[in-house]
């Protein structure tokens, strides 16, 4: 069973701090994965990719990845209002019979002014 | 810069009819998806291609066919549409790749009630 795992939250940082979102997985079998965010009514919007160990920094954004204890996590720093939405962590698995994302069910990210 | 499109924007049927829901990329990407959202939830996979005149299930398909005999369309299909399939319906495409680290770019979705 291929599963991502996330917090649905609410969670609510002051703005200007820093947003930590994390996303465990359980199939070792996935090969890349993705942080997207989404506001209410709206599509998914790709916000960083990863697809090795360690640290990857985009702007205000670093995702980390940790194959060995299936870990994901999506930092955003100096938050804005703007971040609020919904960030949902996607899986990419191959093989099986189903190529494509596995996706959590999203934490809600509140920035509070 | 279309990107993906999806039409229509929302529809609302009622049970037992049957529809297709439009998706069309002009990014010559090789794979197409489509996920259903349902509230509260994350999306998930209901069909997907590798390119044209190949189409594979995903991780919900029943209810559900699709077919693709371009690069650029992606139809979804549903018949005899029943309350459970009420959702927010979302294409997308990505390049090719064997390990799948190419990003997957969404239509703005189809918002779907059955009644």
């Amino acid at each position: 069973q291929k599963e991502v795992e996330q917090n649905s939250g609410p969670l609510s940082v002051p703005e200007g701090a820093i947003a930590s979102l994390n996303c465990t997985y359980s199939d070792r079998g996935s090969q890349s994965f993705f942080w997207y965010r989404q506001y209410s009514g709206k599509s998914p919007e790709l916000i960083m990719s990863i697809y090795s160990n360690g640290d990857k920094e985009d702007g205000r954004f670093t995702a980390q990845l940790n194959k060995a204890s299936q870990y994901v996590s999506l930092l955003i720093r100096d938050s804005q209002p703007s971040d609020s939405a919904t960030y949902l962590c996607a899986g990419f698995y191959s093989g099986g019979g189903a190529d494509g994302l596995t996706f959590g069910k999203g934490t809600h990210l509140i920035i509070q002014p | 810069n279309a990107g993906v499109t999806q039409t229509p924007k929302f529809r609302i049927l009622k049970i037992g009819q049957s529809m297709t829901l439009q998706c069309t990329q002009d990014m010559n990407h090789n794979y197409m998806y489509w996920y259903r959202q349902d509230p509260g939830m994350g999306l998930k996979l209901i069909y997907y291609s590798v390119g044209a005149g190949i189409t594979d299930k995903g991780e919900v398909p029943n209810g559900y066919n699709v077919s693709r005999s371009t690069t650029e369309d992606f139809p979804l299909r549903l018949e005899l549409a029943a309350p459970s399939q009420t959702s927010v319906y979302f294409c997308a495409s990505s390049p090719y790749t064997r390990r799948g680290n190419q990003p997957q770019h969404f239509g703005d979705g189809t918002r779907l009630s059955i009644l």
